[in-house]
C-alpha cells in the first residue's frame, strides 16, 4: 500500500492566514493527489484533484501543488468557513490511501 | 446532480455480517465509475474499504478483503457492502461514494454502525 503522511497533524491560525498543509507519499503517485475538506458530522468534500486542479465550485483561495511524492494544500487567506479537518488521498492505485489528517483550528 | 445516500441497521452484534446499501439518484449507477465504500471510527481518519466498477469488477483493501463483499443492482441504481464477522473494531460512519477514477467526488452523508450486543 502506498503511504500518506501529512504535516502538521494540526495547527492553530487565524482568520486572513495564509496557511499550508504538506503530504508526502511513500512512493511516486505523479500528480495522483487529491484533497478533501471535512466538518464535523459531514462527509468530506472534495477540493482538489489531480494535485493542482480545483474542483467546480471551491473558492480560488484554495490551490495544491506537488508531483511525484511531494504534495501542498494551500489556503491563501484563511476564512471563517474553513476551519476543518483536511485530508490528501492518492488515487494512483488501490488499494486507495488516505493521510491522517490535518485540523486547522482557531488561534 | 448525482446523491448517494446509505441504508442499513445502525447495530450489528459482534460475529454477524454488517450490510449496508447505497442508493444513487441524479445518475445511472452503470455509467463509468467506481463504486465505494469508505468509514471513519469516531475521531479518527479515512479508511477505503473497496469498489466496484459497472462490470461487475471489485478491489478490496488488503486487510479488510477476506470479510468483505461489495456487490451491484443496476436494476434498482444501488451498491451494497457486505462486512462479515464484525467486531468493535468495524464500528464507524460508513460512506458510500462515486470514484471517478481520479477521485472521489460524491459522497453520500453517511450512516453509524455500531457493532454492539
Amino acid at each position: 500500500d502506498i503511504q500518506m503522511t501529512q504535516s502538521p497533524s494540526s495547527l492553530s491560525a487565524s482568520v486572513g492566514d495564509r496557511v499550508t498543509i504538506t503530504c508526502r507519499a511513500s512512493q511516486s503517485i505523479s500528480n495522483y493527489l487529491n484533497w478533501y475538506q471535512q466538518k464535523p458530522g459531514k462527509a468530506p468534500k472534495l477540493l482538489i484533484y489531480g494535485a493542482s486542479s480545483l474542483q467546480s465550485g471551491v473558492p480560488p483561495r484554495f490551490s495544491g501543488s506537488g508531483s511525484g511524492t511531494d504534495f501542498t494544500l494551500t489556503m491563501s487567506s484563511l476564512q471563517p468557513e474553513d476551519f476543518a479537518t483536511y485530508y490528501c488521498q492518492q488515487s494512483y492505485t488501490t488499494p486507495r490511501t488516505f493521510g491522517q489528517g490535518t485540523k486547522v483550528e482557531v488561534k | 446532480q448525482v446523491q448517494l445516500q446509505e441504508s442499513g441497521p445502525g447495530l450489528v452484534k459482534p460475529s454477524q455480517t454488517l450490510s449496508l446499501t447505497c442508493t444513487v439518484s441524479g445518475g445511472s449507477i452503470s455509467s463509468s465509475f467506481y463504486w465505494s465504500w469508505i468509514r471513519q471510527p469516531a475521531g479518527k481518519g479515512l479508511e477505503w474499504i473497496g469498489r466496484i466498477y459497472t462490470s461487475g469488477i471489485t478491489k478490496y483493501s488488503p486487510s479488510l478483503k477476506s470479510r468483505v463483499t461489495i456487490s451491484v443492482d443496476m436494476s434498482r441504481n444501488q451498491f451494497s457492502l457486505h462486512l462479515s464477522s464484525v467486531t468493535a473494531a468495524d464500528t464507524a460512519v460508513y460512506y458510500c461514494a462515486r470514484d471517478s477514477s481520479s477521485s472521489i467526488d460524491y459522497w453520500g452523508q453517511g450512516t453509524l454502525v455500531t457493532v454492539s450486543s
